[in-house]
């Protein structure tokens, strides 16, 4: 049972245009969300979060969306860049139960490739 | 400061074979987490150390075990490997066990034949 889903397998975007990445999750436990970029042959590297009790989170070109009522969220890249050409992977948190450790989900990742 | 590093980078095992993995991290972490990777899977939990001394199962345990040897170091060894363990192997270590934000390792790509 996939709790967290990224359905699109591969975004293709213009320089400058905006990468637009999506997720949904299941288990309305969750109350943090993560997006980490990962480059090819490197370990994820963590980008951006947001907490459960705001809708929006940002930082330079990457702003974190979360609708809560429809269990999505979404990661905006803008403008993009060839460098944000990469695989995205969007995980969550929960802390129901006082689970005391940070037990990440990941979703299955997104292809972006920024075009020139 | 490295992060967290990982050897080997890449293993090749036949069927029944034994490795280790090893795992070390240089930010005075508490926490440590062993991680695969498989196509269309995203990242799935193996194994995790809250802290030192502590280990726990995550979502796929069957056919690894862990060691947490010290504060720094966590390696993830497969006893009998078997060929639906090829994947790639990604370490991770946080501050404490409720910080959310984990910082990765390189990984290690293995292949059992």
């Amino acid at each position: 049972d996939q709790q967290v889903k990224q359905n699109s397998p591969s975004l293709s975007v213009q320089e400058g245009r905006i990468s637009i990445l999506n997720c949904d999750y299941t288990n309305s436990m969750f109350d943090y969300f993560l997006w980490y970029k990962k480059y090819p042959a490197e370990g994820p590297t963590f980008l951006i979060s947001i907490s459960s009790i705001k809708d929006k989170n940002e930082d330079g070109r990457f702003t974190v969306f979360l609708n809560k009522s429809a269990k999505h969220l979404s990661l905006h890249i803008v403008p993009s860049q060839p460098g944000d050409s990469a695989v995205y992977f969007c995980a969550a948190s929960s802390n129901a139960g006082g689970t005391s450790y940070g037990k990440l989900t990941f979703g299955q990742g997104t292809i972006l490739t920024v075009h020139p | 400061n490295a992060g967290v590093t990982q050897t080997p980078k890449f293993q090749v095992l036949k069927t029944g074979q034994s490795m280790t993995l090893q795992c070390a991290q240089d930010m005075n972490h508490n926490s440590m987490y062993w991680y695969r990777q498989d196509p269309g899977m995203g990242l799935r939990l193996i194994y995790y150390s809250a802290s030192e001394g502590t280990t726990d199962k995550g979502e796929v345990p069957n056919g690894y075990n862990v060691s947490r040897l010290n504060k720094r170091e966590f390696s993830l060894r497969l006893e009998s490997a078997a060929p639906s363990q090829t994947s790639v192997y990604f370490c991770a270590s946080s501050e404490e066990a409720r910080s959310k934000t984990q910082y990765f390792g390189p990984g290690t790509r293995l292949l059992v034949l």
